[in-house]
């Protein structure tokens, strides 16, 4: 059973400052998606990285996937208020006809 | 074009009741999955349905049922309500499963019930 671990879980950061949020998964998975989530919001997407190396970008933040490590990472550079938000990864398993696990979040607090 | 739309977007019911929520994917899109989110155990994958197939169903009680229509717009239902359902219910359309597309959620129906 695919089970998809995230950390930290909570995370405040001073504005101007680098950080990556890190995304463990169980077993073999080919696709990878990071969302946002704000508060009393509904989930949107970020990225989607389908293969090994792969690393996409967009504004200040970085993805990339390491499928031998079972590994995503979400780089934040140079945070912004703006990125304050709960940042979710979510994987589906390579074997068998199975649904998007979610991890738990990463609740982002980007203070001044 | 437009998103994932879900009905109704706010409701209060009372424990016992039943409630149907409803889900028209982005144009063009044929699979269609719902989650429930609640503060303790986060997102729960219910269903996914796939040209009116349920491809899967999660580790959720029979008083959870969904189906999907031949225009692709899914409903989910949930019997004899309990307090422990209030939650975020999200509904997420791709053009296909797995097949590495964006996965779009729609705003979810925040139901609670007391």
């Amino acid at each position: 059973e695919l089970k998809v671990e995230q950390n930290p879980l909570f995370l405040s950061m001073q504005e101007g400052k680098n950080y990556t949020i890190y995304c463990n998964y169980s077993t073999t998975s080919d696709r990878l998606y990071w969302y946002r989530q704000d508060p009393g919001k509904s989930l949107e997407s970020l990225f989607v990285l389908l293969s090994n190396g792969a690393v996409k970008q967009e504004g200040r933040l970085m993805a990339s996937l390491d499928t031998k490590a079972r590994l995503s990472t979400l780089h934040i550079t140079a945070a912004v208020h703006d990125l304050s938000a709960t940042y979710f990864c979510a994987a589906h398993s390579t074997s068998g006809n199975t649904p998007l696990v979610f991890g738990k979040g990463t609740r982002l607090s980007v203070i001044a | 074009k437009a998103g994932v739309t879900q009905t109704p977007r706010y409701l209060i019911k009372t424990r016992g009741q039943q409630v149907t929520l409803s889900c028209s994917p982005i144009s063009g899109h044929r699979s269609v999955s719902w989650y429930q989110q609640t503060p303790g155990q986060g997102l729960q994958f219910l269903f996914e349905y796939f040209s009116e197939t349920q491809r899967n169903k999660g580790n959720f009680p029979g008083r959870f049922s969904g189906r999907q229509f031949s225009n692709s717009r899914s409903e989910m239902n949930v019997s004899t309500l309990e307090l422990g359902d209030s939650a975020l219910y999200l509904c997420a359309s791709s053009l296909e499963p797995r097949a590495g597309n964006t996965i779009y959620f729609g705003e979810g129906s925040w139901l609670t019930v007391v």
